[in-house]
């Protein structure tokens, strides 16, 4: 079955520092993959995706991702975290089947320090 | 370009009464929307796909007699929650898709219900 894990639900880093995030998922195929970043009490803003081609992604915002197979991960990374990047960001992979649903993994809550 | 819209953001009804929560996108024609269901902290939970003129499918688990979605036209959706109780508070998001793996949030709507 497909999923997703993002195995930290809390990362805490200082303004300034790099970030990285982790994804994981598990998909049959070549997956459709994505990023979005969730303000409190807002929406979801895509950050990146992943569809095919080359596997370091680059996002708004500054972030990126890259997409490697072998191990099943799409990483978001960001070189120097500014304290509006606090909010929870969100994974997503494409289910199969056409129907265009997203499997969502739980969340990783970024808090930065100033 | 691709804005969804959300109507109303924050919405108190009483228990036992019926709220009706509003998708619409803006500026591009959806072939499929969806709606979420978000508690607090926590990830998004698909609730039910719908295309326009079809009825909606529902995720396992998910009342179709309470939670009513119509997609009348290519621009708007709706979810209609029938009978509400307390219970049913939440964060509703809802999604659409123009037939692709990309979908564009809405900002979402608060529902309180006492």
């Amino acid at each position: 079955a497909q999923s997703v894990t993002q195995p930290d639900i809390h990362i805490t880093v200082s303004e300034g520092a790099s970030l990285e995030l982790r994804c994981n998922y598990s998909y049959g195929a070549t997956p459709y993959l994505f990023w979005y970043v969730q303000s409190p009490g807002q929406g979801l803003q895509l950050l990146l995706k992943y569809f095919s081609g080359d596997t370091l992604v680059q996002g708004i915002k500054g972030f990126e991702a890259e997409f490697k197979r072998s191990q099943s991960s799409f990483n978001l990374r960001k070189p120097s975290v500014h304290w509006s990047d606090a909010a929870e960001y969100f994974c997503a992979v494409g289910a199969a089947s056409g129907t265009y649903k997203y499997i969502f993994g739980t969340g990783t809550r970024l808090k930065v320090l100033a | 370009g691709a804005v969804v819209s959300q109507h109303p953001s924050w919405v108190i009804c009483k228990s036992g009464t019926s709220v009706k929560i509003e998708c619409r996108s803006l500026d591009f024609q959806a072939t499929t929307m969806f709606w979420y269901r978000q508690f607090p902290k926590q990830s998004l939970m698909l609730m039910a796909t719908s295309n326009e003129g079809s009825k909606a499918t529902y995720e396992q688990g998910v009342e179709k007699d309470k939670f009513l979605i119509n997609h009348a036209s290519l621009t708007l959706s709706t979810l209609t929650v029938t009978s509400a109780h307390p219970e049913d508070s939440s964060f509703y998001i809802c999604s659409a898709s123009v037939g692709t793996y990309e979908q564009y949030f809405g900002p979402g709507t608060r529902l309180t219900v006492t």
